[in-house]
């Protein structure tokens, strides 16, 4: 099993919709969350973070972290034709040496306008 | 501006060459890594570094040299024994490696290599 697991898509919305996105985990000791988004043939860039469970918003962005379950979901609202990237869920393994990123394999989203 | 270079942008290579890979950083970070990204794949860490003169494999560095031997700069190579070469290649920097909390690590724009 690997340690971190997304749905690669394609997913396709039309403008304005929700977008949703998941992956899950397999080791319970994970405390922080990431999301990257990647423009294509760009390099990632962080889009939130959240620490333990919960949820972070920002903006049209919603990350949430279900630690039970062991699964993290990122929500964009309203989103637009800009948003159409690939987003990468990221897990560091803060207590290894060299703060090293586990990343799920990205889902790829399409906003159509 | 400070971030993180890459170059070249794209890069060819014939089989059983070897190719260097340049990575520079302006953003005084301590720490810096080199990614593998295949399609469907995600981003695979080759090797990183924490400090100068030091540097440790990743989970895939089976073909693949680093050196450190300035603060500002991380470059890979691409060996001949490695069998798969062509993907997308990404460096990052932090500015520290492991500790109490998560370092924000930075990415640059990547290479593309491929082997003709």
């Amino acid at each position: 099993q690997k340690e971190v697991e997304q749905d690669p898509g394609p997913l396709s919305v039309p403008e304005g919709a929700i977008v949703s996105l998941n992956c899950t985990y397999s080791n319970s000791a994970f405390q922080y969350f990431m999301w990257y988004r990647q423009y294509s043939r760009k390099g990632p860039e962080l889009l939130m973070y959240t620490y333990s469970s919960g949820n972070k918003e920002d903006g049209r962005f919603t990350a949430q972290v279900d630690k039970s379950s062991k699964y993290i979901s990122l929500f964009i609202r309203d989103s637009q034709p800009s948003d159409s990237a690939t987003y990468l869920c990221a897990i560091p393994a803060i207590k290894a040496a060299g703060n090293k990123l586990t990343f799920g394999g990205g889902t790829r989203v399409l906003v159509k306008p | 501006d400070g971030g993180i270079t890459q170059s070249p942008k794209y890069l060819f290579r014939k089989e059983g060459q070897n190719v260097t890979l340049s990575c520079e950083q302006n953003l005084n970070h301590d720490a810096m890594y080199w990614y593998r990204q295949d399609p469907g794949q995600g981003l695979r860490l080759i090797y990183y570094s924490q400090i100068v003169n030091d540097f440790q494999k990743g989970d895939i560095a089976e073909g693949y040299s680093v050196s450190r031997e300035k603060k500002e700069s991380f470059p890979l190579t691409v060996t001949s024994a490695q069998k798969n070469p062509t993907a997308f290649y990404l460096c990052a920097s932090s500015i520290g490696a492991g500790g109490s909390s998560y370092n924000e690590q930075f990415f640059g724009p990547g290479t593309r290599l491929t082997v003709l």
